[in-house]
């Protein structure tokens, strides 16, 4: 059974970088178009970008002046970057598989910027 | 960016009852519409793609229509699983952008 596996840091300061990784496991990276999304505590989905088998990225234009998504094939794993961050970034960030529908999700992590 | 406006944003009904939430897009989307369900503290689940093809293993109760702005997710006799919140997102153009969501509560 396929699955998303994500982590990385819960807790940043403001201005620092935040960065979480997704990994795939039970099946194959290729083929696939690998998205973000986040969710602020309370309120709604927020699409961040995505990152396709080749490299090819397409950001949200509100956090692309922030935002890196890059792969590691090797080891089945995307990771997304987001510089200077604010409370405004506070969210749950979820990976996804999927670029138009996203079918299969990873568990989410919380992340809390807060001085 | 298009904008996808989601009526109601609460919604209260009773097990059985058949449920209908519209979404409306700000410009023409042609089919491609997505539904998803959310449930508190886990990741959004995929129950429809391209307006009105339910996502394998999603109960038959559940059924999207819809075309170009203005589409629809029917739940046909709601079960006490089906209370949560419910997406759509539309795929036509990048950004790609979600509605505000519809929670289904209790009655």
């Amino acid at each position: 059974q396929v699955q998303l596996q994500q982590w990385g840091a819960g807790l940043l300061k403001p201005s620092e970088t935040l960065s979480l990784t997704c990994a795939v496991y039970g099946g194959t990276y290729n083929g696939f178009y690998w998205s973000w999304v986040r969710q602020p505590p309370g309120k709604g989905l927020e699409w961040i970008g995505e990152i396709n088998h080749s490299g090819s990225t397409n950001y949200n234009p509100s956090l692309k002046s922030r935002v890196t998504i890059s792969l590691d094939t090797s080891k089945n794993q995307n990771s997304l970057k987001l510089t200077s961050v604010t409370a405004a970034d506070t969210a749950v960030y979820y990976c996804a598989r999927g670029s138009g529908t996203m079918v299969l999700w990873g568990q989410g992590t919380l992340v809390t910027v807060s001085s | 960016d298009i904008e996808m406006t989601q009526s109601p944003s609460t919604l209260s009904a009773s097990v059985g009852d058949r449920v209908t939430i519209t979404c409306r897009a700000s410009q023409s989307i042609s089919s491609w519409l997505a539904w998803y369900q959310q449930k508190p503290g886990k990741a959004p689940n995929l129950l429809i793609y391209k307006a009105s093809s339910l996502e394998s293993g999603v109960p038959s109760r559940f059924s999207g229509s819809g075309s170009g702005t203005e589409f629809t997710l029917t739940i046909s006799s709601l079960q006490p699983d089906d209370f949560a919140t419910y997406y759509c997102q539309q795929y036509n153009s990048y950004p790609r952008t979600f509605g505000q969501g519809t929670k289904v509560e209790i009655k």
